[in-house]
This record gives C-alpha cells, structure tokens and sequence, in this order.
C-alpha cells in the first residue's frame, strides 16, 4: 500500500493550545497537501508544499517537510473549536495521483 | 476556485442493483479525475484514475468490473458500482484536474448506502 500514515490517530487540545500532526509517507513525491475534512463531509484543501520547500506558513498554520525522512508535520497555532475535523495528508508522486495519510482526528475543547 | 459536484450527494439501494454515480467539473475542463472510497473513521483510498476518452486505471485491489468508469466527455466522469453488496457501502469522492493545470479539485462526496 502506498498509503502514508499519521500520528497521532487521535489528538485532544484545549482551546488555544497549539495542534501538531505528523505524517509520513513511503515513496519519493513531488508534492505533499494537508486537507480537513469535517465529519462526513468534502475536503477542503489547507496547504500544498514542494519536494524543495522544507516550510511554509498559510495564517496559523505551518507546514514542514523533511524529504530525507519522509515526513511532515502541520502545526495549527492557537486552536479553536472550529478546527475540530480529521486533517489528511496527501503525497504526489508526479503522476498526479494522491495516496493519503491514515489521517488525524483532532478535537479542541472550547 | 475550480468547482467540482457530485451527483447524488446521498444514496441509498438494494444489494444487487447497480448504482451510479457523476462527478462533474462545473467551470473547469479536465482531462484527468480521480476515485476515491472512504470508509467511516477511515483515510481515502485512491481506487482509480479515469482519463477522458481512454480506459481508466485502476488501483491495485479494486475490481474494475465491480466499479465501472466512464469518462465520456471533459466535465464527467462516472463511476457505477455494478451488483452493489452492503460492504459496498462507503462514502465515494472524485477529484479532478485541469486540463492546463495540475491542482486537485475535490467534489463533495457521496454517500453510499447498500441495504
């Protein structure tokens, strides 16, 4: 399976604490995407970050990719309740094809 | 953005019937969309890519002949799941892409239940 993984599976904060997700993946890719998806519904896209980018910010979140490990994280800064949904990450490998991560479900009590 | 739709958003059969189900790029042409399953608490499975105008490949494991592809024109791609059973059941989502581009588009799902 080319399927990455994700860690934690699950992930519990306070409102205002910061959310750090882990995700890595098994084959060399050309791009890596998070995505949200609130419970049972579509994906929304959050980030895209290149094979030659190690960081990037998008308003409070911060991406960082480490091509030579394999892996990314995305952190959200001063979480709110809203940004209760599971996140995925996404790999490309150049063919335009997207294996997603197991994904991390994160819950931020108000 | 680029908008993708699917239609139906809900379905609900009987085991053995055929379903289908259209993924439609509303302001975009795309040569390339993509299948994928989600099971409940689970990640999205990639099940295969469907190029207009050519036979779609599919995803090591998923039974070509049990989820038919068609992507007949550059706004639709379709994907029927023939002599549905209840472990069919899932939450089905395309993707596509643009001609003149290579960034993703996600439709809103559908959900697919087997009775």
């Amino acid at each position: 399976s080319q399927q990455g993984e994700e860690d934690p599976q699950a992930l519990s904060i306070q409102e205002g604490e910061n959310a750090t997700m882990n995700c890595s993946y098994k084959t060399s890719i050309n791009n890596l995407q998070w995505y949200r998806q609130n419970s049972g519904r579509g994906l929304v896209h959050l980030i895209l970050i290149r094979s030659n980018e190690r960081e990037k910010h998008s308003g409070r979140l911060r991406v960082t990719l480490d091509t030579s490990k394999k892996s990314s994280s995305l952190l959200i800064t001063a979480s709110r309740a809203a940004d209760t949904a599971s996140y995925f990450c996404a790999t490309d490998a150049g063919g335009n094809q997207f294996y997603f991560g197991t994904g991390t479900s994160l819950t931020v009590i108000p | 953005g680029a908008v993708v739709s699917q239609h139906p958003s809900r379905v609900i059969c009987k085991s053995g019937t055929s379903v289908k189900i259209e993924c439609r790029s509303l302001d975009f042409q795309a040569t390339t969309m993509f299948w994928y399953r989600q099971f409940p608490k689970q990640s999205l499975m990639l099940m295969a890519t469907s190029n207009e105008g050519s036979k779609a490949t599919y995803e090591q494991g998923v039974e070509k002949d049990k989820f038919l592809i068609n992507h007949a024109s550059l706004t639709l791609s379709t994907l029927t799941v023939t002599s549905a059973h209840p472990e069919d059941s899932s939450f089905y989502i395309c993707s596509a892409i643009q001609t003149f581009g290579n960034e993703q588009f996600f439709g809103p799902g559908t959900r697919l239940t087997v009775l």
